[in-house]
């Protein structure tokens, strides 16, 4: 069954520190991994995107990884803002023939003064 | 450029009662989806458009029709709202199916009592 499991499911921290978000996958065949950070009463908006040969993707303060091997990605946020306090959501898209694309239910994060 | 935008924001429906949920994007995408979201779970696919023209079932399609007006619009019908169907919905949009990265609108919240 194609699954998407993201850890841990919320998280406080402190302003200025680091965290890493976790993402366990068992959707095949692979195509693509993103990360999306939802803030609250918004839609959704993309972060980064990776297919099967990258292993590293930035974008800014936002670095995710992929390992296609273990079907794990993280999404690691340094220095954190007050901004960050969101949603984070792992989308993994297969190849098969036709649309699939599974969600994960997110880590919700917040980040305290 | 207004991206991907969904009217109305909010709406409160009896059981039973009809409604359509209207959804435009001005990005010149070719593909457009309707999402729910629900506390604790994923998005959840109810309906996409590959392509103008074409409408398919996503992973929870009852309930629902769904209509692609042209390539700018997509609409989401309730035909007799159900209290299950409370929930967040949310339209996106990409280049293609799947593989590009989608735009979300904002999200209309949807009570149905």
């Amino acid at each position: 069954k194609n699954q998407v499991e993201q850890s841990p499911q919320s998280l406080i921290i402190l302003e200025g520190k680091n965290c890493t978000l976790q993402c366990n996958y068992t959707v095949s065949p692979f195509s693509n991994l993103r990360w999306y950070k939802q803030d609250t009463g918004r839609g959704p908006v993309s972060l980064t995107i990776m297919t099967f040969s990258e292993n590293t993707k930035s974008n800014g303060r936002y670095t995710a990884t992929l390992d296609a091997d273990t079907k794990q990605s993280s999404l690691h946020i340094t220095a954190s803002q007050l901004s960050d306090s969101a949603s984070y959501i792992c989308v993994v898209s297969a190849l098969a023939g036709g649309f699939k694309t599974i969600f994960g239910a997110g880590t919700r994060l917040f980040v305290k003064a | 450029n207004a991206g991907v935008t969904q009217t109305p924001k909010f709406q409160v429906l009896k059981t039973g009662q009809s409604m359509t949920l209207q959804c435009a994007q001005d990005m010149n995408h070719n593909s457009m989806y309707w999402y729910r979201q629900d506390p604790g779970m994923g998005l959840r696919l109810i309906y996409y458009s590959a392509s103008e023209g074409t409408t398919d079932k996503g992973e929870v399609p009852n309930g629902y029709n769904v209509s692609r007006l042209n390539k700018r619009e997509f609409s989401l019908r309730l035909e007799s709202a159900a209290p299950s169907q409370t929930s967040v919905y949310f339209c996106a949009s990409s280049e293609g199916p799947g593989r590009t990265e989608a735009f979300f609108g904002q999200g209309t919240r949807l009570t149905v009592v």
